[in-house]
């Protein structure tokens, strides 16, 4: 079945960055895109940005524009994100999905589990 | 950016009723509006997308409808499972951008 699983929760102090991996199982990863939306405590739903791993083009929010790197992996099948200069306000959950790449598509039909991202110093 | 705002954010409802929650945008566009329903601690799941398909599996007490600036998310004969937290999301342009969301309680 389809599937994106992601790696375990993360604690991190203040400045430093984050990678946090999606895997994906289930269909041809190629045809579908990976985006990255984060959950902060009892706070609603902020999309980070996605990739599209057939042609590697990514497009972000402008609220992360330079702090967020968005890779894939097709041998792999694995989507990454990464998060850089981190402070208390980026505890979170953070969760990959999928969609697919065209535009009318571009809803998330899976998600991954989410990861809980911590930031304390 | 689109802005999306749902409203109301908190609805108490008994089991039976029927609950309508919406979703306006700052900016007008025709279809492309999803929902999503979210319990405690767990992931969202999409019950809606191009307004008003339903996704397969999500029963039909759900519909949704709208266009321009206003959406709306019915849910027909509440049942306990419907308690939870529910989200609409624009992807007519990027950002894509998410409701607030609405939490639907038992009264």
């Amino acid at each position: 079945q389809v599937q994106l699983v992601q790696s375990g929760a993360e604690v991190e102090k203040p400045g430093a960055s984050v990678k946090v991996s999606c895997k994906a199982s289930g269909y041809s990863f190629t045809d579908y895109g990976v985006h990255w939306v984060r959950q902060a405590p009892g706070q609603g739903l902020e999309w980070m940005g996605w990739i599209n791993p057939g042609n590697v083009n990514t497009k972000y929010s402008q609220n992360f524009q330079g702090r967020v790197t968005i890779s894939s992996d097709t041998s792999a099948t694995t989507a990454y994100m990464e998060l850089s200069s981190l402070t208390s306000e980026d505890t979170a959950v953070y969760f990959c999905a999928r969609s697919r790449p065209d535009r009318g598509w571009i809803y998330f039909d899976c998600w991954g589990q989410g990861t809980q991202v911590t930031v304390s110093s | 950016d689109i802005q999306m705002t749902q409203s109301p954010s908190t609805l108490s409802a008994s089991v039976g009723d029927r609950v309508t929650i919406t979703c306006r945008a700052s900016q007008s566009f025709s279809t492309w509006l999803a929902w999503y329903q979210q319990k405690p601690g767990k992931v969202p799941n999409l019950l809606i997308y191009k307004t008003s398909t339903l996704e397969s599996g999500v029963p039909s007490r759900f519909s949704g409808s709208g266009s321009g600036t206003e959406f709306t998310l019915t849910i027909s004969n509440l049942q306990p499972d419907d308690f939870a937290t529910y989200y609409c999301q624009q992807y007519h342009s990027y950002p894509l951008t998410f409701g607030g969301g609405t939490k639907v309680e038992i009264k």
